[in-house]
């Protein structure tokens, strides 16, 4: 069964440092991979997607994420952390058939000045 | 476009109430789902939708209903609503049947507590 696993809960930075959210994969096929962001009290929208194109994905907002297969990982970047940027932060893998997403925990992002 | 669109916003209901959970999208995709999202949990799949007539459950089904009886609509029942049912609550559509080719498009997400 596919499952993705965010390693941190909660990251802190300070403002104008980087960002690095850190999400390993499990799947027994090539997944579909999807960072999503959710501000307080909002819907989620899509930050960026991997699906087996270049490995390095940039998405909106200054973010890119890396798939490493040998790591099976796919860890969010961003070189400079705006005040902005604090959310909860969710790596998702799709199911193989593509009728689901696989949702981890989240990561929430504060930001400090 | 509106988009993805749901109602309420919010709702409390006692235990033992039903009630129905509004989803509609006006971008004429095929596949439409219903998430829930818990603290610390993530969001996860109750029911999905990949056309008119056709519906399918996810990791989390009990308790709920739903039907596609347009392409545009896709209600969640709670039949005889529990407090574990307490959640946030996010339809969310994509143009097809996806292979992760598609972005799934989410609604703004209707707060239910159950008392």
């Amino acid at each position: 069964a596919q499952s993705v696993t965010q390693l941190d809960s909660h990251v802190s930075v300070s403002e104008g440092t980087p960002v690095l959210l850190r999400c390993n994969y499990s799947s027994s096929y090539s997944p579909s991979l999807f960072w999503y962001v959710q501000h307080p009290n909002k819907g989620l929208q899509l930050l960026l997607k991997y699906t087996s194109a270049a490995t390095l994905v940039k998405g909106i907002n200054g973010f890119e994420a890396e798939f490493k297969k040998s790591e099976t990982s796919f860890h969010l970047t961003k070189p400079s952390a705006h005040m902005s940027d604090a959310a909860e932060y969710f790596c998702v893998v799709s199911n193989q058939a593509g009728t689901a997403l696989i949702f981890g925990k989240g990561t929430t992002l504060s930001v400090s000045s | 476009n509106a988009g993805v669109t749901q109602t309420p916003k919010f709702q409390v209901l006692k235990t033992g109430q039903s009630m129905t959970l509004q989803c509609a999208q006006d971008m004429n995709h095929e596949y439409m789902s219903w998430y829930r999202q818990d603290p610390g949990m993530g969001l996860r799949l109750i029911h999905y939708s990949v056309g008119a007539g056709i519906t399918d459950q996810g990791e989390v089904p009990n308790g709920y209903n739903v039907s596609r009886s347009t392409t545009e609509d896709f209600p969640l029942r709670l039949l005889s609503a529990a407090p574990s049912q307490t959640s946030v609550y996010f339809c969310a559509s994509s143009p097809r049947l996806w292979e992760g080719l598609y972005e799934q498009y989410f609604g703004p997400g209707t707060r239910l507590t159950v008392t």
